[in-house]
């Protein structure tokens, strides 16, 4: 148990709707990771908070949104989902923002289904 | 483009065989290599590469980095069931912020 959490573990949605992921860091962890796992596509860094504030991104949609709350916990914002989206989707923590990728600890991740 | 590529997609063996699994990568700023294996959750950090020819060994994984022709491979001798998983390489990456690019994984099973 890394002691990252992620709710719902999983979600079956039609397409065109709209869920929220939630993701609740390590305490003490300043700094939350988004990512994104298909199976044609593997794993993909989506976006990463610190403290509040959004610090680099990588191949995230337009049609997604993420944000850090004061507590420090994060939600990933998926909207007009497409049957593409479908994934399990990961969040990981790491103290510092610029700590390599060996320190970020992973959540179990949300299972993404669109129907 | 930057790009990770695992290789062979998927690798089934009998128990006790040696494996070795391949990722060679096209990314700027090169940080480091990582390598982690995932079975069924969350990806567990097995190894991280960050300079050339020096093997890193935990048990019976190794792996070695050449950042001359851009590779690493993972080692894994005396196989054991246990050890199927999905095993997947990634690049990090120093530009404005960290930047992540993952490889699809090598599936691998091994059988009694």
């Amino acid at each position: 148990d890394s002691g990252v959490t992620q709710t719902p573990k999983h979600l079956i949605t039609a397409t065109g709707q709209r869920v929220t992921l939630r993701c609740s860091p390590r305490s003490g962890d300043l700094s939350v990771y988004w990512y994104q796992q298909s199976l044609d596509q593997g794993l993909q860094f989506l976006i990463q908070y610190y403290n509040g504030e959004e610090r680099a991104k990588g191949n995230i949609l337009e049609r997604f949104s993420a944000q850090q709350f004061p507590d420090l916990h994060s939600e990933l914002n998926l909207s007009s989902l497409e049957l593409g989206d479908s994934a399990l989707y990961f969040c990981a923590s790491s103290v510092l923002p610029g700590q390599g990728l060996h320190e970020q600890y992973f959540g179990p991740g949300t299972r993404l289904t669109v129907t | 483009e930057d790009k990770v590529v695992q290789s062979p997609l998927s690798l089934v063996v009998h128990e006790g065989d040696t494996v070795t699994l391949n990722c060679s990568y096209e990314v700027t700023n090169f940080r480091s290599l990582l390598w982690y294996k995932q079975e069924k959750k969350a990806p567990t950090f097995l190894f991280m590469l960050t300079s050339s020819g020096i093997e890193k060994k935990s048990g019976r994984l190794s792996s070695i980095l050449d950042k001359k022709e851009l590779f690493s491979i993972l080692n894994i001798t005396a196989t054991q069931t246990g050890d199927s998983a999905i095993y997947l390489c990634a690049v990090e990456a120093l530009r404005t912020g960290n930047q992540f690019y993952f490889g699809t994984g090598t599936s691998l099973t091994v059988i009694p």
